[in-house]
């Protein structure tokens, strides 16, 4: 199983300021990874797929890199609407799929 | 618009039975993959099973915490997801959610990935 890392667990940005959220894969998933926003009693909503390409509707502030165990999701100006958790997922060796733990982006 | 909508969730024994249900809309579901995952008070999204379109033989996984006691299975004329829980136990206690699986090739590899997710269903062990 591919143990995912996510760091830092908590960030607290300032609205109109970076975020940037890391991901760790335990071996190399490729580009099999995707970035979802989850914020309470809602439905989590995929950002990112292929590490890097927006899935649809995905706002352009929002920009995933990275391939093989090091991935970068970055939001480049914080909205309001941005405040949430964020997991990364790998999809390269399943099942299972697996998340990493998540990070809260939180108001500053 | 694609949509997912999840019920049957409840407050239920250990050791007792549930089903939950996935109605689809929006797209052709047959098409498609689904999966269930879950989310456990104060912890993250866990994957709990997975099923294929029938066109990829519509066969089944299971996370290892749940085997041999969930059951995946799909109604393409009524375009439901359902997962039945059987023998559960308060570890099971979670939101559940399903999820369209998206399928492709990745070089000689096939991989799926999740694109919509339901709201969820609470699903409550406890005696």
């Amino acid at each position: 199983e591919i143990v995912m890392t996510q760091s830092p667990a908590t960030l607290s940005v300032s609205p109109g300021e970076r975020a940037t959220l890391s991901c760790r894969a335990s071996q190399s998933v490729s580009t099999n990874l995707a970035w979802y926003q989850h914020k309470p009693g809602q439905a989590p909503r995929l950002l990112i797929y292929g590490a890097s390409t927006r899935a649809t509707g995905i706002p352009p502030r929002f920009s995933g890199s990275g391939s093989g165990t090091e991935f970068t999701l970055t939001i480049s100006s914080l909205q309001s609407e941005d405040f949430a958790v964020y997991y990364c997922q790998q999809y390269n060796v399943w099942p299972p799929w697996t998340f990493g733990q998540g990070t809260k982006v939180d108001v500053k | 618009e694609v949509q997912l909508v999840e019920s049957g969730g409840g407050l239920v024994k250990p050791g007792r039975s549930l089903r939950l249900s996935c109605l689809a809309s929006g797209f052709r579901f047959g098409d498609y993959g689904m999966s269930w995952f879950r989310q456990a008070p104060g912890k993250g999204l866990e994957w709990v099973a997975f099923i294929r379109s029938k066109t990829f033989t519509g066969t089944t996984d299971y996370a290892a915490s749940v085997k041999d006691r969930f059951t995946i299975s799909r109604d393409d004329s009524k375009s439901f997801a359902y997962l039945q829980m059987n023998s559960l136990k308060t570890e099971d206690t979670a939101v559940y959610y399903c999820s369209r699986a998206v399928r492709y090739s990745s070089g000689r590899s096939v991989v799926y990935y999740f694109d919509y997710w339901g709201q969820g269903t609470l699903v409550t062990v406890s005696s």
